[in-house]
């Protein structure tokens, strides 16, 4: 199947400061979502992003399906970014049941 | 306006009992998941559905079963609980692309 590996596996930030994730996939994908875990456990969905660049507030995203990676930048990063960032792909076919395959993710921690 | 909601919320079973979890959705979505995650290991996709009275096996679906009679409900059974079954156990629901999920089920098997 389909590989998702995220990087960098963790993350220590100041707040205020900036930091990219990085996800690349295996295969060519219908599907690419991002999704915040905060640290009670609820999985946020931030992006849908197959292709091109989105931006989101202080979050941005930026996926290039040629070369098979995403992108998710978050600028002036405050405490309640903590928490660990997912990306989520489904694989090209030619159909679609929009099952995901999830990256192990990355956990952010921003300190105040 | 709940969204996506689990019940329960923390589960502790012993090795052998069974146990349903229930998934319940006011969004009128017609997909349905379960999704399993363990430490270090992302979410893994355990059943599916495409619309009521439909299930689908995703990646790691041995030792549990699903129904889904209503549209807004989606059942995960687990007929003889294990200790590998101890993990958080998340739902999610999706008309296409996006997925938005419950908070979560906390279940331990000793």
């Amino acid at each position: 199947g389909i590989q998702v590996e995220q990087s960098p596996p963790d993350l220590i930030l100041q707040e205020g400061a900036n930091s990219t994730l990085r996800c690349n996939f295996s295969d060519s994908v219908n599907n690419l979502q991002w999704f915040h875990q905060n640290p009670w456990g609820q999985l946020i969905n931030l992006f849908y992003i197959p292709s091109g660049t989105k931006q989101n507030g202080r979050l941005s995203a930026t996926t290039v399906a040629t070369e098979r990676y995403s992108l998710l930048y978050i600028s002036s990063s405050q405490t309640t970014d903590s928490g660990v960032y997912f990306c989520a792909v489904e694989p090209y076919s030619g159909g679609s049941n929009y099952k995901l395959t999830f990256g192990k993710g990355t956990l952010l921690t921003v300190n105040p | 306006n709940a969204g996506v909601t689990q019940t329960p919320k923390f589960r502790v079973l012993k090795t052998g009992q069974s146990m349903t979890l229930l998934c319940a959705q006011d969004m009128n979505h017609e997909y349905m998941y379960w999704y399993r995650q363990d430490p270090g290991m992302g979410l893994r996709l355990i059943h599916y559905s495409v619309g009521e009275g439909t299930t689908a096996k995703g990646e790691v679906p041995d030792g549990y079963n699903v129904s889904r009679l209503k549209k807004q409900n989606f059942l995960l059974g687990l007929e003889s609980a294990a200790p590998s079954q101890t993990s958080v156990y998340f739902c999610a629901t999706g008309r296409t692309y996006e997925q938005y999920f419950g908070p979560g089920t906390r279940l331990t098997v000793t």
